[in-house]
Formats: structure tokens, sequence, C-alpha cells
């Protein structure tokens, strides 16, 4: 897999349900973060793990990092129709440039 | 909450013409990068532009590209001569802390269309 590099790249779930998707990454990072795209706008950030977190709460999100294994989770609980979006996970390859992965679309079903 | 906009939403343009894509990003902000993203695939990096220059740029980003950031407000990305290959969304970005610190806000996106 590439750097930043999501799983699974779609998942479809009922409402209410939990959502974990799960990305992993080749070289060593300072950070790994979490944006949501809606279909066709813009990137939302959504959380920032630090290499020295190993989990991150934010609302119904849940973020955790493992740098042994180079590889993120992200947990959304009890989904909603409005969670419907790709979700991405993103890593440093500089001081200036994020690499990103291809992606997990999420669907919600009412 | 300030936010990071962009212009045009949605431009069609001739193969070979001159683009230019308008950002205003968030007033506080000191590094300023575009993205973009070809329909279906992932984002990538063009270039990020810090303390009034190019701080670094990607592959994509070659002599038909460049950047601007003409008043202290606006951050613009030009393309000079395009390519059917330079259809996509271009997001501008903006953060105010270098990328492997902090986190990224970004616009909605300039859709590029070019026929």
């Amino acid at each position: 897999s590439q750097q930043g590099e999501e799983d699974p790249q779609a998942l479809s779930i009922q409402e209410g349900e939990n959502a974990t998707m799960n990305c992993s990454y080749k070289t060593s990072i300072n950070n790994l973060q979490w944006y949501r795209q809606n279909s066709g706008r813009g990137l939302v950030h959504l959380i920032l793990i630090r290499s020295n977190e190993r989990e991150k709460h934010s609302g119904r999100l849940r973020v955790t990092l493992d740098t042994s294994k180079k590889s993120s989770s992200l947990l959304i609980t009890a989904s909603r129709a409005a969670d419907t979006a790709s979700y991405f996970c993103a890593t440093a390859k500089s001081n200036y440039q994020l690499i990103w992965g291809a992606g997990t679309k999420l669907i919600i079903k009412p | 909450e300030p936010e990071v906009t962009q212009t045009p939403s949605h431009q069609v343009t001739q193969m070979g013409q001159e683009v230019i894509l308008r950002c205003v990003p968030i007033s506080n902000h000191l590094y300023f990068y575009w993205y973009r993203q070809i329909l279906g695939q992932k984002v990538e990096f063009l270039v990020s532009f810090y303390n009034n220059e190019i701080s670094e740029k990607s592959e994509i980003f070659d002599d038909q590209f460049s950047v601007e950031r003409p008043d202290g407000s606006n951050f613009t990305l030009k393309i000079r001569s395009t390519k059917l290959e330079d259809s996509a969304m271009y997001f501008c970005a903006s953060s105010e802390a270098q990328t492997n610190t902090g986190e990224l806000f970004f616009g909605e996106g300039s859709r590029l269309t070019v026929l």
C-alpha cells in the first residue's frame, strides 16, 4: 500500500451503526490527519493525531494510531446520513506537503 | 468562522488558454497551498507558498504553472497554456503552521474544465 492508503475503498452501512476506516502509511510521521470530503466539495479537517498519541476523540470520532504497524483507524460511532462522504487520511511528506490516500467512500443508508 | 474562499467555482476554458484561479486564505495564516484532484482520483500536492516565495513544489507544478500573492490577501494559481489533462478540481488551502505540525484549511475548490 502507498503512503496514506485507506481501506476499505467503499463502505455502506445502516444509519446508527459504527463505521471503521483504516489507513496505512510507509514512512515515519510527525502526525496523521483525517479529512472528510462531501461529494464535489472541499476537504474538511476532522482530527489530527500526533505520533506520540495512541488515541484521540472528537465527538463521535475516535482515531487510533499504531506507529509500530504504521496504521491508523477512524471510527465514526452512531452514524448519521450526514456522515455520507469520502474520508481521507493524510501524512506529511515534508514540512509543506501532505500526501493523501485514495480515500474511503462511506455511504450511510437511512 | 474564518474560511478559505475560492473563485471561480467552475471555469470552462479552451485548450491553450490561460487560466487564473483565485483564493483568499484565512487572514492570519502564513502558509498557502494549492492541491488538485482529478475526478475520482487522489488529492495531489501542487505547491506551497511561505514568506512570499514558493517553499515547495511537486513535479506536476511545471513551467506552465505559477503562483502569486499580489496584494497580501489574494493567492492565485495561473496556468499559462491549459491542457486537457489540467481538468481537475483545484483546492487552495492555508495553515497557521507547517504541514507536518498542523491542520490545513481548504476552500471549496475551483473546478476547471479544459475543452
